[in-house]
């Protein structure tokens, strides 16, 4: 079975621009969340998705904004790029939303904003 | 609220000595608590879990962790400590369906 896949892996954008990043889960799972990862920050929640419908939010501006299509492939994006968005942007999956099930990770899409 | 706190952002052990990595917890409620493993340039891969039943839960790697109630501890060990265990180390804690925080990550060198 395929892992969770993430693409772009690499991305580099200017200040100000937009992105769109792309999270395909394990097949059969239907819950997909987002975390972004800094050197500062560690692990941070961005949001959670399960069944085209966002569950859960973490403490992100607006400009991070993300969805779900039925097939539980998931996008983020985020508008008005500020250096500050560099990170490591993790997708994680799961089959189902329990509180003993653990997330699948995929391998991140590092973005750099310069 | 609840909360991870990784004792030590970087440890580093010989070859062949034992590995121990520290997590503690705040729960108001019973946790569930979970080890990730992060090499570099890679997501998070599950170690293993604790959700009920046996405090001693065995993982993948040789590792194991203790649930210790009474300290609210996760401890991560592992006897004898492999150059490629070198990595990043996240303690996790879920208590909703909806919410799983992270520790802050311990950092993993093994010196040969």
């Amino acid at each position: 079975k395929a892992g969770v896949t993430q693409t772009p892996r690499y991305l580099i954008k200017t200040r100000g621009q937009q992105v769109t990043l792309s999270c395909s889960p394990i097949s059969g799972h239907r819950s997909v969340s987002w975390y972004q990862q800094t050197p500062g920050q560690g692990l941070q929640f961005l949001f959670e998705y399960f069944s085209e419908t966002q569950r859960n939010k973490g403490n992100f501006p607006g400009r991070f904004s993300g969805r779900q299509f039925s097939n539980s492939r998931s996008e983020m994006n985020v508008s008005t790029l500020e250096l500050g968005d560099s990170a490591l942007y993790l997708c994680a999956s799961s089959p189902r939303v329990d509180l003993n099930t653990e997330a699948f990770f995929g391998q991140g899409t590092r973005l750099t904003v310069v | 609220a609840q909360s991870v706190t990784q004792l030590g952002s970087h440890v580093s052990v010989s070859e062949g000595a034992l590995v121990l990595l520290r997590c503690n917890y705040s729960s108001s409620v019973p946790p569930y608590l979970f080890w990730y493993v992060q090499y570099p340039n890679q997501g998070l891969q599950l170690l293993l879990k604790y959700t009920t039943g046996a405090t001693l839960v065995k993982g993948i790697n040789g590792f194991e962790a203790e649930f210790k109630k009474s300290e609210t501890s996760f401890h991560l060990t592992k006897p004898s400590a492999h150059m490629s265990d070198a990595a990043e180390y996240f303690c996790a804690v879920k208590t909703s369906y909806d919410k799983v925080i992270f520790g802050p990550g311990t950092s993993l060198s093994v010196i040969p």
